[in-house]
């Protein structure tokens, strides 16, 4: 199984400032198939970004994904409010497609 | 507009068995995929598995083999409507919510999730 591993595991910042969060695979993504979700409490996962750098559909240019093989960045360029959640990547190169444990952004 | 519409909260003793029901509307989820994804309180993601609606193919974690079942109401002459997960022999660390999604990786559109309680 791949095993993802998201870092920091909580990111404390204020509005206006970059957010760049990390997910590192055990292994080689195949195909580079990674998402990354926004996660807010008591909502369903959001999709934000597929195949490591594409942002789904109605996601601002403020999210933006990177990365593959192993390393891939999920930056958020002007942090809001709004964006206090966690983010969980997954990758659905192989089965079973596994997420990683999350980051916890905290907007100050 | 996809919508995915699950059943309501569920309390089950340890032992039982439990089927929470995954309903879309606003297009046929055939031939697409159903996953399951759990979180367990304080936890993050799970992947359960997916179904495929068009033939029935399944993929469940390797967890899950031997207690979950994924089904969908697929009949022959009309598009399937509604998918199934069942998980059976269940523990209280099978306490979660239990969330369905379209397609399988990369999920753009979710249900509102199912909270299962077990408990002795």
């Amino acid at each position: 199984d791949i095993v993802l591993t998201q870092s920091p595991g909580t990111l404390s910042l204020s509005p206006g400032e970059r957010a760049t969060l990390s997910c590192r695979a055990s292994q080689s993504v195949s195909g580079g198939y990674l998402a990354w979700y926004q996660h807010k409490p008591g909502q369903a996962p959001r999709l934000l970004i597929y195949g490591a750098s594409n942002r789904a559909t109605g996601i601002p240019d403020s999210f933006s994904g990177s990365g593959s093989g192993t390393n891939f960045t999920l930056t958020i360029s002007r942090l809001e409010p709004e964006h206090l959640a966690v983010y969980y990547c997954q990758q659905y190169g192989s089965s079973p497609h596994t997420f990683g444990q999350g980051t916890k952004l905290e907007i100050k | 507009q996809v919508q995915l519409v699950q059943s309501g909260a569920e309390v089950k003793k340890t032992g039982a068995s439990v089927k929470v029901s995954c309903k879309t509307s606003g297009h046929t989820f055939s031939p697409y995929s159903i996953t399951w994804v759990r979180q367990a309180p304080g936890q993050g993601l799970e992947w359960m598995g997916w179904i495929n609606a068009f033939n029935g193919k399944t993929n469940y974690a390797q967890k899950f083999q031997g207690r979950v079942t994924m089904t969908t109401d697929t009949s022959s002459d009309t598009p399937a409507t509604t998918a199934y997960m069942e998980l059976k022999s269940l523990r209280s660390d099978d306490t979660a919510v239990f969330y369905c999604a379209r397609g399988v990786g990369a999920m753009s559109s979710w249900g509102q999730g199912t909270l299962v309680t077990v408990s002795s």
